[in-house]
């Protein structure tokens, strides 16, 4: 089984809201990562998790604040929004055997997120 | 730094046609490369990767082969189907678990 599942599939909010993301994955993967994909572009990277802990940041505004619960979980808390953030968010996992970039990265359907 | 080129789209061809979207890559190593599938309005699929120079990766009647001196990964398939019209990525990852993606070719085929 590869699947990673997001909730939820589609968000609406206000710039004022909060709201979170979150993704499941249950293959026993180490890595866990947040893309932001904006239409008719490729997928950009937010955050890594590896083993829980935060290991990269590509300088995202503070309003994202990720959080790695436990192996299986990922979440992404959503406050103080731009319209400008309106994006489809995915998840994805891989094993994080530590090979030299070998590993395969897993996606989830996404989160179609409009900010008004 | 690494990056990927891809050809631009979109393709356009006929149910049955031969396919082919071209890939190149620049690295100061040895990565891994990949090719991901975006259904519309779906997240990403892995449809095949390679490790080293000259593997084949194979999926669902799509090939690419690693090549190392031309540095490209091109996809090819010999007969498309209306249910392969999608957004095709290339990508690569080297050192660390970080994808560094083309900018994407959006195939459509038609009956």
């Amino acid at each position: 089984d590869t699947e990673v599942t997001q909730t939820p599939k589609h968000l609406v909010m206000g710039m004022t809201n909060k709201k979170s993301l979150k993704c499941e994955q249950h293959m026993g993967h180490r890595a866990m990562y947040w893309y932001k994909q904006k239409a008719k572009k490729p997928p950009e990277l937010m955050f890594v998790y590896s083993y829980e802990k935060l290991s990269i940041n590509e300088s995202v505004p503070s309003r994202f604040s990720p959080e790695c619960p436990n192996s299986s979980l990922l979440n992404l808390h959503l406050h103080a929004l731009q319209p400008e953030d309106s994006a489809l968010y995915l998840c994805a996992s891989s094993q994080a055997t530590g090979t030299g970039g070998t590993d395969t990265q897993y996606f989830g359907p996404g989160t179609r997120l409009t900010v008004l | 730094g690494d990056s990927v080129t891809q050809m631009e789209g979109p393709v356009t061809l006929s149910e049955e046609a031969f396919l082919t979207i071209n890939c190149t890559y620049t690295a100061t190593g040895y990565p891994s490369l990949f090719w991901y599938v975006q259904y519309p309005g779906e997240g990403l699929q892995l449809l095949l990767k390679a490790t080293k120079a000259d593997d084949k990766g194979s999926n669902k009647g799509f090939e690419a082969t690693y090549r190392k001196e031309t540095t490209s990964f091109h996809l090819e398939k010999g007969s498309v189907q209306v249910s392969d019209s999608a957004v095709y990525f290339c990508a690569l990852s080297e050192h660390t678990d970080k994808l560094i993606f083309g900018t994407g070719t959006r195939l459509q085929v038609f009956p």
